[in-house]
């Protein structure tokens, strides 16, 4: 089984929907992050989580909001999605002990909003 | 600002040949330097990192990278391609000084390999 999932897999939807994407792990790790990618830019970071109680904002946060509702789940959601929000969404996960905080990906979601 | 460059959107190979791909890092301080690749349809698997210690990283999959400190670069090198590897690959940063810096990720280079 794989160590972080993501969930779904695949969706389309519809300008203005909300959409929630989940993640969850079993690595125990304590750190989590939500990525979306797009073609020649790389990945880019809208929210990470350092344990439960933290949560902070990355470098394109505007039109998300995540929950982490325990250690292992780590939540997306696009309260009004829209077109250029579609991409392709990473979740990763890191653990404190490793000095080196190496992330470890999840398969992604690939979202298209029409 | 921190920024990782990989000045090669597309690098096309034939099967069994050499493999180099660049990655360059502007930071004040000594970085973690990651490279991951990600094959079509899946996420991102770590191949090799460097973190101190000897400059040249073995990985897997027969990839290994140097770190050039004087020239900010972490190049990937495979003395010889297969058809698998053909897939994207990012370099990414983690400024180790700076306490809840994140990775900065490259564009991403995309490797095809002829057969």
């Amino acid at each position: 089984d794989a160590d972080v999932t993501q969930t779904p897999r695949n969706r389309i939807t519809k300008t203005g929907k909300r959409i929630m994407l989940e993640c969850s792990q079993t690595k125990g790790h304590d750190r989590m992050y939500w990525y979306r990618q797009d073609p020649g830019l790389g990945l880019q970071l809208i929210y990470y989580s350092f344990d439960v109680k933290d949560i902070n904002k990355g470098e394109i946060s505007d039109g998300y909001s995540v929950s982490r509702q325990a250690q292992a789940k780590f939540s997306l959601s696009l309260e009004s999605a829209i077109p250029n929000q579609t991409a392709l969404y990473f979740c990763a996960t890191s653990d404190t002990r490793d000095f080196t905080d190496t992330q470890y990906f999840g398969p992604g979601t690939r979202l298209t909003v029409l | 600002a921190q920024s990782v460059t990989q000045p090669d959107i597309h690098i096309t190979v034939s099967e069994g040949a050499s493999l180099e791909l660049r990655c360059n890092y502007s930071y004040g301080a000594t970085p973690y330097l990651f490279w991951y690749v990600q094959s079509p349809g899946q996420g991102l698997q770590l191949l090799l990192k460097y973190f101190s210690g000897d400059t040249l990283v073995q990985g897997i999959k027969g990839f290994e990278a140097e770190f050039k400190r004087s020239q900010s670069s972490f190049n990937l090198r495979k003395p010889s391609v297969h058809w698998s590897d053909a897939a994207e690959y990012f370099c990414a940063v983690i400024n180790r000084d700076n306490y809840g810096q994140n990775f900065v990720f490259g564009p991403g280079t995309r490797l095809s390999v002829l057969p």
